[in-house]
């Protein structure tokens, strides 16, 4: 079993709507927990961080549910430049110390 | 404020070649990260270093593998010999503050690895 486990998709939405990505963690230890961004052939870009009580960035709300290890990112009124590959991202283990696991990432396409 | 520099950005190279990847984190940035990424998935780290010192190589794959930190600034990644196998695109991060596991880390724009 991976450690962080997300559906790849692809999700296909039309602009406006609202579309939530799930992301599963195996390591019961991991303390951080983060959403990055990656455009087609650029670099990972962090997007949030997500911490246990929920956190709100404008149109994106971040979740963490550490009972079930299980991680959210809801986007709102999707916009055309939405358009990426979303990253759940864990820090491995209880020691906190800077290393990141990926999971390999959803797809979303936002269309007109 | 520069970001992450990596070169090249593309190379192309036979199998069993000799090949060399460079990086130059954001200044003041004490850690440095090496990941590679495949097709389709997240980016896996390869090796992890705090300052001059690797911290953390237990996924690099050190019979073809090998990286340097010189003076705990810029880093290279060599890999002897390529694969085939080994085609995917090498990211170097960096972040700031050693050893902790919120600190942000920045990625530079990679380079791409096809091995023919």
């Amino acid at each position: 079993r991976k450690e962080v486990e997300q559906d790849p998709g692809p999700f296909n939405v039309p602009e406006g709507a609202t579309v939530a990505f799930n992301c599963t963690y195996s390591n019961s230890a991991s303390q951080s927990f983060f959403w990055y961004r990656q455009d087609c052939r650029k670099e990972p870009k962090l997007l949030m961080s997500v911490y246990s009580s929920g956190n709100e960035d404008g149109r994106f709300t971040a979740q963490l549910n550490r009972a079930s290890q299980y991680i959210s990112l809801l986007i709102r009124d999707s916009k055309l430049s939405d358009s990426a590959t979303y990253l759940c991202v864990v820090n491995s283990g209880s020691s906190n110390t800077g290393k990141l696991i990926f999971g390999q990432g959803t797809t979303l396409q936002v269309k007109p | 404020e520069a970001g992450v520099v990596q070169s090249p950005r593309y190379k192309i190279i036979e199998k069993k070649q000799p090949v060399a990847f460079w990086c130059n984190p954001i200044s003041g940035h004490n850690t440095l990260y090496w990941y590679r990424q495949n097709l389709g998935q997240g980016p896996e780290l390869l090796i992890r270093y705090e300052n001059e010192e690797a911290v953390d190589d237990s996924q690099l794959p050190k019979d073809r593998f090998s990286a340097e930190r010189l003076k705990g600034v810029d880093s290279t990644l060599k890999i002897q010999p390529a694969e085939l196998g080994d085609s995917a695109v090498y990211l170097c991060a960096s972040s700031q503050v050693p050893g902790l596991g919120t600190d942000t880390q920045y990625f530079g724009p990679g380079t791409r690895l096809t091995v023919l």
